[in-house]
């Protein structure tokens, strides 16, 4: 058990919907990471947050969007889904106090199937 | 660009055999991280190892080993008397240490399965 705890495990929805996934990261960890795991793309980075700041972003669609609340928790929110838009959506966490370089843990995952 | 590389897709082996799992990664920075992780059939991602560029003595961690050399820019796995219990995909990954890069990038991954 990595700590960080992700909700819910799976998703079931239909095309043109919207979803919002969320994350608690490990005790004492202000960085937040989001993943995407898909067939056809791998493991892709999304977007990070920082003690409730946007710190980095990678390959999100304008579709999705992510926050970090103040108690650190964060929500990625899907929306408009498409049939591509089913993967497994990791959630990680460290702990912040560097740029870089630390051991992110993973969530479970939460496998979103969109029909 | 940071780029790593898993050409390995899958690998089977007889248990009790060892396996090496190979992983080549590209990157201009001078100072970054790589990580192993194990993605088992239930699906999450378990932190294996995190080794810095400047440290390329290799590790050991019971039936795990890793080798890094810096010349050659890979960062190989192996694990040694191969269980069925290692079966699971896994992955390489690159991280740079400078703000707002702080991403994980991985490579494909290998999917190994040990037999019975």
């Amino acid at each position: 058990d990595s700590g960080v705890t992700q909700t819910p495990k799976h998703l079931i929805t239909a095309t043109g919907q919207r979803v919002t996934l969320r994350c608690s990261p490990r005790s004492g960890d202000l960085s937040v990471y989001w993943y995407q795991q898909s067939l056809d793309q791998g493991l892709q980075f999304l977007i990070q947050y920082y003690n409730g700041e946007e710190r980095a972003k990678g390959n999100i669609l304008e579709r999705f969007s992510a926050q970090q609340f103040p108690d650190l928790h964060s929500e990625l929110n899907l929306s408009s889904l498409e049939l591509g838009d089913s993967a497994l959506y990791f959630c990680a966490s460290s702990v912040g106090l560097v740029a870089g370089g630390e051991t992110q843990y993973f969530g479970p995952g939460t496998r979103l199937l969109v029909l | 660009a940071q780029k790593v590389t898993q050409a390995q897709t899958e690998i089977s082996v007889v248990e009790k055999e060892d396996v090496t799992l190979d992983c080549v990664y590209e990157t201009r920075d001078t100072t970054y991280y790589l990580f192993w992780y194990k993605q088992p059939p239930s699906g999450e991602l378990v932190f294996l190892i995190r080794r810095n560029s400047f440290d390329e003595q290799n590790e050991i961690s019971g039936r795990y080993s890793w080798n890094f050399q810096k010349s050659t820019s890979s960062f190989n796995f192996t694990i040694t008397a191969s269980q069925v219990v290692d079966s699971a995909v896994y992955f390489c990954a690159l991280s740079a240490v400078n703000f707002g890069n702080e991403k994980l990038t991985f490579g494909t991954g290998t999917r190994l399965t040990i037999i019975p």
